[in-house]
């Protein structure tokens, strides 16, 4: 079983949409959550990082935390053709080098 | 303020050659990583350094070697190139807590044949 688990799409929704993505993960030690945005042939850039459970909000973008579910996701409200990317969740502990990734989610919106 | 910079952009060795793989940034950040990233694998960790003169493996550092020269600059060394290691490399670095290199490169495209 891998550590992080992300479905990888493709997933296409209109211009104005919510999106909705999503990971799993199996390590009850992770305790700091990231989403990257990752345009094609580019690096990943950080979008979401948040410490442990709850919610952050940033503009249209949210992140939720259950660690009870140990389920992340982020949520993309008035989704816009500039969203269109691959999305990585990422995760690790605070005693170590457990770095994780999960393979990423493919996103089109479509004008 | 160039961020994090790799060269070079793109790599085509034969099985058996080295290289090495240069990265630097300049956002004054302590810890660097170096990761691959495979169609279906997503990002994997080759080997990170939380501070000058650490260096610490990661979750695939079989085949590579890395040298943090300096705050700056950390290099990642393939000594005897497989095709195997033909893979998009990612230099990272991050300043903050927990990890996860939050800042990356542009990457290398290499090719091994």
């Amino acid at each position: 079983q891998k550590e992080v688990e992300q479905d990888p799409g493709p997933l296409s929704v209109p211009e104005g949409a919510i999106v909705s993505l999503n990971c799993t993960y199996s390590n009850s030690a992770f305790q700091y959550f990231m989403w990257y945005r990752q345009y094609s042939r580019k690096g990943p850039e950080l979008l979401m990082y948040t410490y442990s459970s709850g919610n952050k909000e940033d503009g249209r973008f949210t992140a939720q935390v259950d660690k009870s579910s140990k389920y992340i996701s982020l949520f993309i409200r008035d989704s816009q053709p500039s969203d269109s990317a691959t999305y990585l969740c990422a995760m690790n502990s605070n005693t170590g080098n457990q770095f994780y990734f999960g393979t990423g989610t493919s996103l089109t919106v479509i004008p | 303020n160039a961020g994090v910079t790799q060269t070079p952009k793109f790599q085509v060795l034969k099985t058996g050659q080295s290289m090495t793989l240069q990265c630097a940034q300049d956002m004054n950040h302590n810890s660097m990583y170096w990761y691959r990233q495979d169609p279906g694998m997503g990002l994997r960790l080759i080997y990170y350094s939380a501070s000058e003169g650490t260096t610490d493996k990661g979750e695939v550092p079989n085949g590579y070697n890395v040298s943090r020269l300096n705050k700056r600059e950390f290099s990642l060394r393939l000594e005897s190139a497989a095709p195997s290691q033909t893979s998009v490399y990612f230099c990272a670095s991050s300043g903050g807590p927990g990890g996860m290199g939050k800042f990356f490169g542009p990457g290398t495209r290499l090719t091994v044949l």
